[in-house]
């Protein structure tokens, strides 16, 4: 199994940029599809995009579009999520997920990456 | 976007019964549809998938079924590691793929 690991929790000024990372320990991560998922405080959860290991295609939720940049560099399989620009609304917890391919299920999760974004 | 509608949000029990989780689909998403189960501080864990298809390690009192947009998840005889919360996933058609709100499992 891929065993993902996500960086810590930040906290943020409006306006800063930040970048998020998921490591996988696993030896099908440069196989795999990426896939970030947003948790705001007591909401559900919220499909942001993919992104595939293997050449860097990426999809976008088109809520999330122009959002953020997802990223990934197979050689240290690692995927990153960034912001250039936070607001006070990117608050949440962001979590990575592993797809064996486009049309399947998140097989393997990241412990979650909480971002707060206060002045 | 394909609307993912769990019900109730909130469900209480007592170990040794079963319980009924239920997710609607605003369309049909054929059998494209996951469960996963998330407990307080932890990543959510994958349990079942192709709407009936335990994931590995799941035990056999999990039970899913359902296609197009109905899909229910039983756990007959439930145990205290199982009160946790549940939620539903699709992933027939992209973008995106969608969630459900979440069934909160509690004794």
């Amino acid at each position: 199994d891929e065993q993902l690991v996500q960086s810590e929790t930040v906290v943020k000024q409006p306006g800063e940029s930040l970048t998020i990372s998921c490591e996988g320990s696993g030896n099908t991560f440069a196989t795999s599809w990426i896939a970030w998922v947003r948790q705001k405080p007591g909401k559900g959860r919220e499909w942001m995009g993919v992104i595939y290991v293997g050449d860097s295609d990426t999809k976008y939720s088109p809520s999330f579009q122009g959002q953020v940049t997802m990223s990934a560099d197979k050689t240290i399989s690692t995927a990153y999520l960034h912001w250039t620009s936070l607001q006070a609304s990117d608050t949440g917890v962001y979590y990575c997920a592993r797809l064996k391919e486009m049309s399947s299920p998140l097989d393997s999760w990241g412990q979650g990456s909480l971002v707060l974004v206060s002045s | 976007e394909i609307v993912m509608t769990q019900s109730p949000a909130t469900l209480t029990v007592s170990p040794g019964q079963s319980v009924t989780l239920s997710c609607r689909a605003s369309q049909s998403v054929s059998l494209d549809l996951a469960w996963y189960q998330q407990k307080p501080g932890q990543a959510p864990r994958l349990l079942m998938y192709g709407s009936s298809t335990r994931a590995a390690g799941v035990p056999a009192r999990f039970v899913a079924r359902g296609s197009g947009t109905d899909f229910s998840l039983t756990i007959r005889t439930v145990e205290s590691a199982d009160f946790a919360v549940y939620f539903c996933q699709h992933y027939n058609n992209w973008p995106p793929y969608t969630f459900g709100q979440g069934t909160k499992l509690e004794v």
